[in-house]
């Protein structure tokens, strides 16, 4: 069955850094995401990424956050300059029209 | 705006004993509703999933859900609960059309004692 990869599994980071989450989707997939978890605390969306182009994006995505779509194949989050509350496992998502698959996440540890 | 409510938070059950977990929505419409079970540190796993059609889906592991429109509700059973089930498990909807995303509920942490 395809499955969404996610690079790395675990990433530490000093407080201040960027770091690039990286995922590939589901070839034939239409919608991309991004979700993140807080240790204990439930899944949130981040970003909705369709037709090359951000279609939706909460609160929590703020101007240090993006996403990019750089080759048709991976889709990336970067976070330009972490702070400790972005330690998190970060979920990325891809679906055909209905119908998600997950990735097995990112932990971000930002220390 | 959509919202899902997970009222137990944590749950304990004997091995062998049957589960309920309960989840209630908030959705103008029919919802596509959907479980998820998260071992620790692990990723997100697709249960099952409700499109339409038949109320009762089943899943994956021995593991059904049914649909009550008039409660709002997607509770998940199982008839006989195993000691591999013990994991935190996510009811989520998904609203129709575009790019709609999923929102989650806070999860009910599910312990089985032997």
């Amino acid at each position: 069955e395809p499955e969404v990869t996610q690079t790395p599994s675990h990433q530490v980071t000093q407080m201040g850094q960027e770091v690039i989450l990286r995922c590939v989707p589901i070839s034939n997939h239409l919608y991309f995401y991004w979700y993140r978890q807080i240790l204990g605390q439930k899944v949130e969306f981040l970003v909705s990424f369709y037709n090359n182009e951000i279609s939706e994006k909460s609160e929590i995505f703020d101007d240090q956050f993006s996403v990019e779509r750089p080759d048709g194949s991976n889709f990336t989050l970067k976070i330009r300059s972490t702070k400790l509350e972005d330690s998190a496992m970060y979920f990325c998502a891809s679906r055909p029209r209905v119908g998600y698959t997950f990735g097995s996440g990112t932990r971000l540890t930002v220390v | 705006a959509q919202s899902v409510t997970q009222p137990d938070i944590h749950i304990t059950v004997s091995e062998g004993a049957s589960l309920e977990l309960r989840c209630n929505y908030s959705y103008g419409a029919t919802p596509y509703l959907f479980w998820y079970v998260q071992s620790p540190g692990q990723g997100l796993q697709l249960l099952l999933k409700y499109f339409s059609g038949d109320t009762l889906v089943q899943g994956i592991k021995g593991f059904e859900a049914e649909f009550k429109r008039s409660q709002s509700s997607f509770n998940l059973r199982k008839p006989s609960v195993h000691w591999s089930d013990a994991a935190e498990y996510f009811c989520a909807v998904e609203g129709q059309g575009g790019s709609e995303k999923l929102v989650f509920g806070k999860g009910t942490k599910l312990t089985v004692n032997p």
